[in-house]
């Protein structure tokens, strides 16, 4: 089975920091999807993307975050000036028809 | 507001002890509803879906409608189960792009 895959594992940034989460799809899969775990709670809807533009999403995904599918291949959420609370795993996601929903192993990120 | 709601936070049964897992939903329309499992801090992986009606590693999971509820049963605990359980629910149609919404999650863990 098609695995989307998520890099890098882990990122250790610094407050204020630029960082690019990297998701490389399940091809032929035409949605894309951003979540947030931060530890001990929930998995939490970050943004939906279709036909290269953000369809929905959430109040957490505020002007700080981008997201972008630069290549037809990868799909990146950017955090423009990180802040402590962003400290989360963070899933990548696509949707087809065959293989319905597939998440990534996700990437921790650990803001200092 | 769509939710989902799994009630217990942390859930401990015996070795070969029935175990039930809690999910009750409050959605729009008609709510497509998902089960995801998490091993370790593994990726999300998805276990069930209501609309396939299948079992999966001996789990199944019956929709009911009239009390808005989706819980997750398995006759025989194994220790392989101990895991996290997430329920989900999407909107099938609508103009959601199929986000997910998670409940908290329930820590199972199976004893020997």
């Amino acid at each position: 089975e098609p695995e989307v895959t998520q890099t890098p594992s882990h990122q250790v940034t610094q407050m204020g920091q630029e960082v690019i989460l990297r998701c490389v799809p399940i091809s032929n899969h035409l949605y894309f999807y951003w979540y947030r775990q931060i530890l001990g709670q929930k998995v939490e809807f970050l943004v939906s993307f279709y036909n290269n533009e953000i369809s929905e999403k959430s109040e957490i995904f505020d002007d700080q975050f981008s997201v972008e599918r630069p290549d037809g291949s990868n799909f990146t959420l950017k955090i423009r000036s990180t802040k402590l609370e962003d400290s989360a795993m963070y899933f990548c996601a696509s949707k087809g028809r065959i293989y319905g929903y597939t998440f990534g192993s996700g990437t921790r990120l650990t803001v200092v | 507001a769509q939710r989902v709601t799994q009630p217990e936070k942390l859930l401990s049964v015996f070795k070969g002890a029935p175990v039930e897992l809690k999910c009750n939903y409050s959605y729009s329309g008609s709510p497509e509803l998902f089960w995801y499992v998490q091993y370790s801090r593994q990726r999300l992986q998805l276990l069930l879906r209501h609309i396939s009606r299948e079992s999966i590693k001996g789990f199944t999971a019956d929709l009911n409608k009239g009390e808005t509820s989706f819980h997750l049963k398995k006759p025989f605990a194994q220790e392989e189960d101990s895991a996290m359980y997430y329920c989900a629910a999407t909107n099938a149609g609508g103009t959601s792009y199929g986000k997910l919404t998670f409940g908290q999650g329930t820590i199972l863990t199976v004893h020997p």
